[in-house]
């Protein structure tokens, strides 16, 4: 059990948008900067977007990020099919178990 | 560019000590920046294991804390991971990443545990 909470999938077609959650609480991501990271298949993750939404160099605009709370989102538009890759949200929790911690992974199919 | 490099062996018997070596290039570690690593057991999510800062001061994951020594030596530019008493839940891809927000990754490495 993660615990940031991500849904486990998500799909939308070709040159659509689409949004991935991620929920967590006041320790996490409540008071810390949230990341983004994707993972295509046999790969190493990659930094998509840090510090809620920021872009790494390289980083096309079709990528943002977002935060509100206890939550924050990740948006793709203009999806392609190279966009299909596990997507994982990751913060600091500042609680009695102090450290890093990431959400389960969303799975993104684009049809 | 920065680059990180795994390394250490891919098969380790229950029991015993898991020990992988993280090489950073292009980057010193004496320069700042916290190091660390992360696992992904196969099919899974990714879990946080810990983290150093180059003067030596470190994070760890609770629940792991009590099995993992993360090391570093600035004289060769690497970092390292110690995992006592392992078992097949042990079993993942390990990674070592730049911290605090993980902006560059090595590419992995396996570690089995089996008799």
């Amino acid at each position: 059990q993660s615990v940031l909470t991500q849904p486990p999938s998500v799909s939308a077609a070709p040159g659509q948008k689409v949004t991935i959650s991620c929920s967590g609480s006041s320790s996490n991501i409540g008071n810390n900067y949230v990341s983004w990271y994707q993972q295509l298949p046999g790969t190493a993750p990659k930094l998509l977007i840090y510090d809620n939404n920021k872009r790494p160099s390289g980083i096309p605009d079709r990528f943002s990020g977002s935060k509100s709370g206890t939550s924050a989102t990740l948006g793709i538009t203009g999806l392609q099919t190279g966009d299909e890759a596990d997507y994982y949200c990751g913060t600091w929790d500042s609680s009695l178990s102090a450290g890093g911690v990431f959400g389960g992974g969303t799975k993104l199919t684009v049809l | 560019q920065v680059q990180l490099q795994e390394s250490g062996p891919g098969l380790v018997k229950p029991s015993e000590t898991l020990s992988l070596t993280c090489a950073v290039s292009g980057y010193s570690i004496s320069s700042g920046y916290y190091w660390g690593w992360i696992r992904q057991p196969p099919g899974k999510g990714l879990e946080w294991i810990g983290s150093i800062y180059h003067s030596g001061s470190t994070y760890y994951n609770p629940s792991l804390k009590s099995r993992v020594t993360i090391s570093v030596d600035t004289s060769k530019n690497q970092f390292s991971l110690k995992l006592s008493s392992v078992t097949a839940a042990d079993t993942a891809v390990y990674y070592c990443a730049r911290a605090v927000v993980f902006d560059y990754w090595g590419q992995g490495t396996l570690v089995t545990v089996s008799s």
